[in-house]
């Protein structure tokens, strides 16, 4: 079974970057395909990105093209979402999830919350 | 940009039905799928490819779907169902997409 850890809260200051890990245990990394959601504050769910087997590539939401990179080291099985230029639009709590070959996100982890603030 | 539309919120008393809706002019040729998210949890998924329930997901809960519009329906609504509910589905680019969201509460 497929278990999710995330890293913990951070605080960051407008036009830094922040880098979101997810440690995955009871399969390896490339056995899954990484995805990352997040979830402003008493707002819904957003699609950041996530890698795409069929291709093997690394697919992003055209909202955060340029501006996200999401990343893997398969030696640790740890998957990592770097967000830079960070605005107090950012505040969110950051999701990783795995896309099943079903195409539904489970498990997720529990959360990561990224607080931008001056 | 692609967009899945749910109402708000939806409010039912205990023992009735509840039904969410989600449209999008993508769904009739792609799956949607249900998440149930709690206060200061994870999502949860309940319904998976439009009807399917997944194991553990109490038999209350189903999904249909009808052209543009699939639908989330909770018979017999137990006080611990109040949660936010969000559809997912793709658009033409592959990528993915969650609705706003609809709160239900349980009067």
């Amino acid at each position: 079974q497929v278990q999710l850890v995330q890293s913990g809260a951070e605080v960051k200051k407008p036009g830094a970057s922040v880098k979101v890990s997810c440690k995955v245990s009871g399969y390896t990394l490339t056995e899954l395909s990484m995805h990352w959601v997040r979830q402003a504050p008493g707002k819904g769910l957003e699609w950041m990105g996530g890698f795409d087997p069929e291709d093997g590539e690394t697919i992003y939401a055209q909202k955060f093209q340029g501006r996200v990179t999401m990343t893997e080291d398969t030696s640790t099985d740890t998957a990592y979402m770097e967000l830079s230029s960070l605005r107090s639009e950012d505040t969110a709590v950051y999701y990783c999830a795995v896309k099943t070959p079903g195409n539904w996100f489970d498990p997720w982890g529990q959360g990561t919350l990224v607080t931008v603030s001056s | 940009s692609y967009e899945l539309t749910q109402p708000p919120s939806v409010s039912v008393s205990p023992g009735q039905t509840a039904r969410i809706t989600c449209s999008g002019d993508a769904l009739p040729k792609q799956y949607a799928y249900w998440y149930q998210q709690k206060p200061g949890q994870a999502p949860v998924l309940v319904i998976y490819k439009d009807s399917e329930r997944p194991s553990g997901i109490p038999e209350r809960f189903s999904g249909s779907s009808s052209g543009t519009t699939v639908t989330l329906t909770i018979s017999g609504v137990q006080a611990e169902d109040e949660a936010d509910y969000y559809c997912q589905s793709a658009d033409s680019s592959g990528s993915w997409v969650f609705g706003g969201g609809t709160k239900l509460t349980v009067l």
